[in-house]
Order: C-alpha cells, then structure tokens, then sequence
C-alpha cells in the first residue's frame, strides 16, 4: 500500500536555527498538507500546496515558515529561525484531490524538539 | 468557541464492551467529517467518514447531526487493539482539516 514518507524521524536544533523537514507524498496525489501536534494538544493545520502554490495557511504558517516542491517527488517544510515554540510533531499529509469524502493520508511525522 | 469540541475521556471500559462518544463543530458549511485513531505518539490513520445517513464499518459506527453539529461513534465488542486517541475532523469549506482534541479510548483485559 502506497504510503507518505518523512524525513528525518527526529530533529533537534538549535534556537535561531534553519531546519527542512522533508516528505514525499503518495505518488498520484496532487494536494499536499503539513500539520503540527505540540505534545499533548491537537493537530493544528499549518499549510496546503496545490500546483506549486500555497492553497491555504494558517495564521500559524507565517513568514518564519515555507514550504517548496523542489523536484517531483519532494515536498519540504522549512523553519527559517527556529523558536522554543516550533517543538512540535511535523506531519506531511496527502490527497489525491480536494474537498468532499478526499481522504488525506498521513506520514509518521517528524519530532522536532528546538533547544 | 473551538471549531471541534470532544470529551477528553479517558474512557476505561472492559473487552467486549461498547463505548461511545461524540463531538460537536462550530462551522454549519463544514462539508465532510472523520473520525482518525491515532496511538501514543503516531501518526493520525483515517478509522472512517461519516456519511450523513450513518455508515457503520465492522464494529464501528458513525452518526452525524447536522441539524445538531455533532458526530458519534460507537465502538461494539471493544477489543485491546482498539486502545487508542480518537480524533474527530471535520474538512470546512476551505478543505482544511480542524481537528478535535481526542477522545482517549483504553480497553483493559
């Protein structure tokens, strides 16, 4: 069963730091999500990417946070400056299109812990 | 008021049993609704979607209310495996998914 992978499983940065955390969807699918999960609350929506462009962001997603499709298959969440408040589980997510039943999948995330 | 409101639980119920819970959203045009399980620390796996009619899949069943802006689930003949975080999610008109808080769910032996 085709799946959404994440790389790497675990992060750790230093405050003030770059980090990319990077994905690659299902490969038929044309809608792509990250989301976070701040240990012991929900998941919370950060960004949608459709046609090499954002469809959507939260107010979470501001101008610290980017996202790219640099190839193919690749999709990349980016922290420019990280922050003690960026730890947090990272997850890619897919769709193979938008609204109604769509089904998103999910990687394994990434845990990011920000020192 | 939270786009998604679930009972935190935990739940505590014994093998065999039944157990349910519901949620309630905020957005009246939200379009699509799932219920995902998501285990200590993993990644949220799509358990069903909830169909307006109800839709039952195995020993799980979802309700929805739109009059009401709830959702349930039921659980029957509750297993060890079934020892999990239930998220309710609703997709808006803007087809980002707002998740709930969970539902914890633990079935002892």
């Amino acid at each position: 069963e085709p799946e959404v992978t994440q790389t790497p499983s675990h992060q750790v940065t230093q405050m003030g730091q770059e980090v990319i955390l990077r994905c690659v969807p299902i490969s038929n699918h044309l809608y792509f999500y990250w989301y976070r999960q701040i240990l012991g609350q929900k998941v919370e929506f950060l960004v949608s990417f459709y046609n090499n462009e954002i469809s959507e962001k939260s107010e979470i997603f501001d101008d610290q946070f980017s996202v790219e499709r640099p190839d193919g298959s690749n999709f990349t969440l980016k922290i420019r400056s990280t922050k003690l408040e960026d730890s947090a589980m990272y997850f890619c997510a897919s769709s193979e299109a938008l609204g109604g039943q769509e089904t998103q999948y999910f990687g394994p995330g990434t845990r990011l812990l920000v020192l | 008021r939270k786009e998604v409101e679930q009972d935190p639980g935990p739940f505590n119920v014994p093998e065999g049993a039944t157990v349910a819970f519901n949620c309630t959203y905020s957005n009246s045009a939200s379009q699509s609704f799932f219920w995902y399980r998501q285990d200590c620390r993993k990644e949220p796996k799509l358990l069903m979607s909830v169909y307006s009619s109800g839709n039952e899949d195995g020993r799980f069943t979802a309700q929805l209310n739109r009059a009401s802006q709830y959702i349930s689930l039921l659980i029957r003949d509750s297993k060890l495996s079934d020892s999990a975080t239930y998220l309710c999610v609703v997709n808006g008109d803007d087809y980002k998914l707002s998740f709930g808080a969970g539902t914890t769910v633990t079935v002892r032996a």
